[in-house]
């Protein structure tokens, strides 16, 4: 079993809608957990990082995590063309971050 | 703003070659990561270094060493690149938060 799993997609959504991502992690001990935005071609970039049960809004995107069930989600809302890319749920366990295989967002004009 | 960089975008090797490459960051960060990335199997760690001159093996080392002479600089190197050694090579470092930043990545590609 891998440590942070996300569903692969691709995920397209119309602008203007929300899209939602999502990650489950298997190390009930994990602490921290992080969104990255990756761009065809760059390298990851931090969205969000969350450390508690509930949610964490930042402008349009919203981070979810809930510890019991293992998941962590990102909400963005009014999605933008610029919002295509690729991103990377990861989970800090111990010492070690766990990325996820990432999930592919198209948003469609 | 943390800024890691990467010595090459762009790389290209013959099989058997020594190939470097160096990652520097300006945040006096003690923590500095190693990862290959390839498509559907994502980012996979293969070194990192908590310290100056200290090392510690990810999940795929086999193939690579890293040195790391100074807290700023963090070395991989592919001491007789194969082919399967081509991804993309991405340098990460992390001070005493947990967020880690990348840099903008070393695509090599092994001939």
């Amino acid at each position: 079993q891998k440590e942070v799993e996300q569903n692969s997609g691709p995920l397209s959504v119309p602008e203007g809608a929300i899209a939602s991502l999502n990650c489950t992690y298997s190390d009930r001990g994990s602490q921290s957990f992080f969104w990255y935005r990756q761009y065809s071609g760059k390298s990851p970039e931090l969205i969000m990082s969350i450390y508690s049960n509930g949610d964490k809004e930042d402008g349009r995107f919203t981070a979810q995590l809930n510890k019991a069930s293992q998941y962590v989600s990102l909400l963005i809302r009014d999605s933008q063309p610029s919002d295509s890319a690729t991103y990377l749920c990861a989970v800090n366990t111990g010492n070690q971050f766990y990325f996820g295989t990432g999930t592919s967002l198209t948003v469609i004009p | 703003d943390v800024k890691v960089t990467q010595s090459s975008r762009y790389l290209v090797k013959r099989t058997g070659e020594k190939v470097f490459l160096e990652c520097v960051q300006d945040m006096d960060h003690e923590n500095m990561f190693w990862y290959r990335q390839d498509p559907g199997l994502g980012l996979r760690l293969i070194y990192f270094s908590y310290d100056v001159k200290m090392k510690e093996k990810g999940d795929i080392p086999e193939g690579y060493s890293v040195s790391r002479e100074k807290k700023e600089r963090f070395s991989l190197i592919l001491e007789s690149a194969s082919t399967n050694q081509t991804s993309m090579y991405l340098c990460a470092s992390r001070g005493d938060g947990e967020t880690q930043y990348f840099g903008p990545g070393t695509r090599l590609l092994v001939l």
